[in-house]
């Protein structure tokens, strides 16, 4: 059973740039999240997708967009980045929506914008 | 408001002694309260969730509804348990699976 893997670990961008982030779920898992965390606080949920569709989002403004796949690996995309996008970025995949199983989280991505 | 409170972002102790890393939580409706646990260089991974009554690793935390809160003990610190602990809540009732996190608290466990 593979965990969950993103890439890539570390990018620098420049402010107004896009950037693509990627996860690969667990072996198995349908449902995947992304969060944010900033430096000194805890993830903050941007939105989640199931099936290849987004179903339930966060407070993040509509540049920061998502899509999953049919293997249920999944991209977020940031657009016109701005300085307050630096953070490190996880993503979390789930066997199911609306169980109570656990969330399976990757090592993150961590994003500085210059 | 839905909010995760940890009131201490470091905790420091001697080895042997006791650990209560505090939640408090703020949510209008069922949740389901979680401790996840990131030890240096790894990934964020669940500890324990309520639902489970379980201990985990020696750590226990038990749901207070009427205090809100969810806090995280141990009777006797090791040196192994050192790292961030987040407390976290979700939607007992909603799929999106969302979950909320406190700003964390770091263990320092000293020899």
């Amino acid at each position: 059973e593979t965990g969950v893997t993103q890439s890539p670990t570390h990018l620098i961008k420049t402010r107004g740039q896009q950037v693509t982030l990627r996860c690969s779920s667990q072996s198995g898992h349908n449902t995947v999240s992304w969060y944010q965390q900033a430096l000194g606080q805890g993830p903050q949920f941007i939105f989640q997708y199931y099936r290849e569709e987004e179903n339930g989002r966060g407070n993040f403004p509509p540049r920061f967009s998502g899509l999953q796949f049919p293997n249920y690996s999944s991209e977020l995309n940031v657009n016109a980045l701005e300085l307050d996008d630096s953070a490190l970025y996880l993503c979390a995949s789930r066997k199911d929506i609306g169980g109570k199983d656990e969330a399976f989280f990757g090592q993150g991505t961590r994003l500085t914008v210059v | 408001a839905q909010r995760v409170t940890q009131p201490e972002k470091l905790l420091s102790v001697f080895k042997g002694a006791p650990v209560e890393l505090k939640c408090n939580y703020s949510y209008s409706g069922s949740p389901e309260l979680f401790w996840y646990v990131q030890y240096s260089r790894q990934r964020l991974q669940l500890l324990l969730r309520h639902i489970s009554r379980e201990s985990i690793k020696g750590f226990t935390a038990d749901l207070n509804k009427g205090e809100t809160s969810f806090h995280l003990k141990k009777p006797f610190a090791q040196e192994e348990d050192s790292a961030m602990y987040y407390c976290a809540l979700r939607s007992a009732s909603s799929n999106t699976g969302k979950l909320i996190f406190g700003q964390g608290t770091t263990l320092q466990v000293k020899p």
